[in-house]
């Protein structure tokens, strides 16, 4: 299957401060990225929709000011959590879409745990 | 807008024995896909089988199937011969083609363990 990277895996940073993620298509385009966050022992809970090239999607209730969300090329979405807080703690997951008829799917990154102190 | 259940929130399963998880699913489009998924403990989602609804065909990969009975909007996954390995989160997910953007609808997941 299609590979994506995520960096980094882990950041602890101090609240106020601000932290970039990365998500990186390794061996195809996607024109289409997805951010995602997950609390533990729960399920993925969308968070936005990045498009190359224009501005993200954001589910509702999550605060476009706070998660900047960047998908300027083919293989690169960057979420940038901005002023971090303590309740931003969690777990960040990427996925990237792969498209056509036939091969429809979504890969994942390896995640990403941001712990705000 | 979709909605998918997981009725089983843990199962588990002895080793080389075989497991089957639930998924129902609840849509009104006619062009979908579904997927299972699985996370293990490190946390990397993977891709364990896809289905396009179109397909009357069962997809396989290896030792996991699936039972798709759309007039039903079940998907079910059957593990066999089941490894050490296979314990994990799984979770069953919708997609809509089309108008929704292609976004995933996960449901709430089943925590499978495979004991010795």
């Amino acid at each position: 299957g299609a590979v994506v990277s995520q960096h980094p895996s882990r950041v602890i940073c101090k609240s106020g401060t601000s932290v970039k993620i990365e998500c990186r298509s390794l061996d195809f385009q996607a024109t289409t990225m997805f951010w995602y966050r997950q609390f533990p022992k729960q399920s993925l809970m969308l968070m936005a929709t990045s498009n190359e090239g224009s501005k993200a999607t954001y589910e509702q209730g999550v605060e476009k000011d706070k998660f900047l969300i960047n998908h300027a090329s083919l293989t690169l979405s960057t979420l940038t959590v901005t002023s971090a807080h303590p309740e931003d703690s969690s777990f960040y997951i990427c996925s990237a879409r792969v498209e056509g008829k036939g091969q429809e799917t979504q890969y994942f990154g390896p995640g990403t745990r941001l712990l705000v102190l | 807008a979709q909605t998918v259940t997981q009725s089983q929130p843990e199962m588990s399963v002895q080793e080389a024995e075989t497991v089957t998880l639930s998924c129902t699913y609840d849509t009104s489009e006619s062009n979908y896909y579904l997927f299972w998924y699985k996370q293990p403990p490190s946390r990397q989602m993977i891709l364990v089988i896809r289905q396009e609804a179109y397909k009357q065909q069962n997809a396989t990969e290896n030792r996991f199937s699936v039972n798709f009975q759309k007039a039903a909007k079940s998907f079910s996954l059957k593990i066999s011969d089941s490894q050490l390995g296979d314990t994990a989160m799984y979770f069953c997910a919708f997609m809509a083609s089309g108008g929704s953007n292609y976004k995933l609808t996960f449901g709430k997941g089943t925590l499978l363990t495979v004991n010795p």
